[in-house]
């Protein structure tokens, strides 16, 4: 199936801890992103890459590195995690321009106890 | 900078009910206009688009959107609700410098038998 594929789709972990999500799309689009869903339901763009290159950075705490080895994959890792972290993680991908659409993953629900 | 704006936190509508869920927005340029549904514990689906063209956009499910430049608004519509339309639906516009999409903060659709 041609998708935006996340793994893992729930996590549960402990402050203080490091954990990566995983991003792959098969859609050969060349732009990914990752979004995060807060416990309001509020969507808000984190990073973007470009063919590998990144080209949003929004204003989030160091802690989270984004990580593309190639433009079907793009990464998340949080080091250090905190309560606040907690959120639902949407994975991504346009092609261009964007006239074609975005594709969403299914997220993953990340929950720091 | 681009913003959406979705007044309604909850709609809520009888089956078989015409339903609009509403949505304005603000960008430079030409926008690139989004509607996508979450369903409980879900991804993002896509549901339609308004690049260019006919300002009366149909999407999957029986939804359809109108564009309206000079009231800047693209509000979601279905002439017959449906007990199963009852999630949550965000309105997005492409931030043509960026590509990303922002989105706005949701309106829950309650469908009522």
């Amino acid at each position: 199936d041609t998708a935006v594929s996340q793994t893992p789709k729930y996590l549960v972990t402990q402050m203080g801890n490091d954990k990566s999500i995983k991003c792959e799309q098969n859609l050969g689009h060349d732009t990914m992103y990752w979004y995060k869903q807060d416990s309001k339901k509020f969507l808000k763009i984190m990073f973007s890459y470009n063919n590998k290159e990144l080209i949003i950075n929004e204003t989030v705490p160091n802690r989270f590195s984004p990580k593309s080895p190639d433009k079907a994959h793009l990464n998340l890792h949080i080091n250090s995690l905190e309560l606040g972290d907690s959120a639902v993680y949407f994975c991504a991908s346009s092609q261009g321009q964007g006239a074609s659409g975005y594709t969403f993953g299914s997220g993953t629900r990340l929950t720091v106890v | 900078a681009q913003s959406v704006a979705q007044p309604e936190d909850q709609v809520n509508v009888a089956e078989g009910n015409p339903l609009t869920v509403k949505c304005t927005y603000s960008v430079s340029g030409n926008p690139y206009l989004f509607w996508y549904v979450q369903y409980p514990n879900r991804g993002l689906q896509f549901l339609l688009k308004y690049i260019t063209g006919d300002n009366l956009v149909k999407g999957s499910y029986g939804f359809e959107a109108e564009f309206n430049k000079s009231q800047t608004s693209f509000h979601l519509k279905k002439p017959s609700a449906l007990v199963s339309d009852s999630a949550l639906y965000f309105c997005a516009v492409r931030d043509g410098g960026r590509r990303a999409l922002t989105f706005g903060s949701g309106t829950r659709l309650q469908v009522q038998p």
